[in-house]
Formats: structure tokens, sequence, C-alpha cells
């Protein structure tokens, strides 16, 4: 299957600072998918990524699908207390596309801790 | 519109027993795919579902099972419970051509 690479595993930093995470795959995705996940709940989407070299904000958080699309990053800016949580990247694989319909891959997670 | 539906939150069963998740997808999607999140492995795939029928099926044994309804609403069923079946249990949905999976809130099963 493909692998996803998340980097860092945890990030501990202080309410004000930028926040810079990202993923690298084995292969060529379509689609870049951010999501973070608070204790308990289900993965909420943050952000999605259709078209190699795609930049998208949503608030102060910036996502970007690599040109060479098998990598993507994330930004968070002047994090808060709220931020707290673990983010996660995910994929749909080209490679994959009409045989795994639906099947997304995802990164371990990066834990952001934001202290006051 | 509402969001993807989960019942019941929280479950706990023994090994042995047999057990149905049921999720409710976001209004008009037809796609319903289930993962299962554990601290060992992540998310992992198990299958997805279009329009009453399996697209795509992860690595997981024939224990898991899943149906689609005419509604799209979906169940999954794991039998024979095992302790390293204890996870969370999560549904997403998306609308149909898309690539973007809308997650609900898990089911979180403890096998004793």
């Amino acid at each position: 299957g493909q692998q996803l690479n998340q980097s860092p595993q945890s990030m501990f930093i202080q309410e004000g600072e930028d926040v810079s995470m990202n993923c690298t795959s084995s292969s060529i995705f379509n689609t870049w998918l951010w999501y973070k996940q608070d204790p308990g709940e289900g993965p909420v989407l943050l952000i999605a990524l259709y078209k190699a070299g795609e930049l998208t904000s949503n608030g102060r958080l910036t996502a970007q699908f690599g040109i060479t699309r098998k990598d993507s990053f994330l930004n968070i800016s002047a994090s808060i207390p709220s931020d707290v949580g673990i983010y996660f990247c995910a994929g749909q694989s080209t490679v994959d596309r009409g045989s795994t319909l639906g099947r997304l891959y995802f990164g371990r997670g990066t834990q952001l801790t934001v202290w006051p | 519109k509402a969001g993807v539906t989960q019942t019941p939150r929280y479950l706990i069963k023994t090994r042995g027993q047999q057990v149905t998740l049921s999720c409710s997808p976001i209004s008009g999607h037809r796609s319903v795919s289930w993962y299962q999140q554990t601290p060992g492995q992540g998310l992992q795939f198990l299958f997805e579902y279009f329009s009453e029928t399996q697209r795509n099926k992860g690595n997981f044994p024939g224990r898991f099972s899943g149906r689609q309804f005419s509604n799209s609403r979906s169940e999954m069923n794991v039998s024979t419970l095992e302790l390293g079946d204890s996870a969370l249990y999560l549904c997403a949905s998306a609308d149909t051509g898309s690539d973007t999976q809308y997650f609900g809130p898990g089911t979180r099963l403890t096998v004793l």
C-alpha cells in the first residue's frame, strides 16, 4: 500500500508562534486533505487540495499541494490554545484510481501542543 | 446540512461476540467509507460503499463486513470479536465523484 510520512510527530509551541508540518508519499496523489482530530472525536476537514501547486487558505491555516504531487504541507500562523490537537494528512493515490475509489491513505499525525 | 452521524458512540463487548455499527452519511452523499483507528496502526481503511455496492476493501479479515442501504445509510459488522478489535471506528461520507471525505464522531469499541 501507499506510505505516507508525516512530520514532525509532535510539536510543543508557544501561543502566537507559527507552525509547519508536512507529508510525503511514495507515489503520486490526486488529492491531499488535511484534518484535525480532538480526543474522542472524528477528524474534521480543514483544507482540501486538488491540483499540483495549489495553495489554499482557511483562516490562519494555509496548505499546499506539492508540484511533484508526492507531498503537501500545512502551516498554521499565530497559533492559539484551541489549535491543540492531532493533525492528519490524507491522500487519494492516482495509482489506485479506478480500483480503490473512496480509499484515503493517512499519515500518522502531528500532535500539536500550544502553551499560553 | 447535518453532518455524518454514527451510533452508538460507545460500545463494550466481550471476546467472541459480534457487533453492528451504524452510520448515516451527509444528506445527498452516496459514498460511505469505514476506517479503524488504533494507537498502534493509525487510521486504516476498511471498506467503501457506493449505491449499495462495496467498491473497495482494505486488508482486514472476513470477520469485518458491511453493507449499505438504499437510503445510503451503512452498517458494519464485526463477528467473533478479538481483543485487538478495540478501536475507534470511523465512518466518512463523500459526494458523488469527490475524494473529499467528511467524518463522523466515531464509535469507540472496547472488547474485554
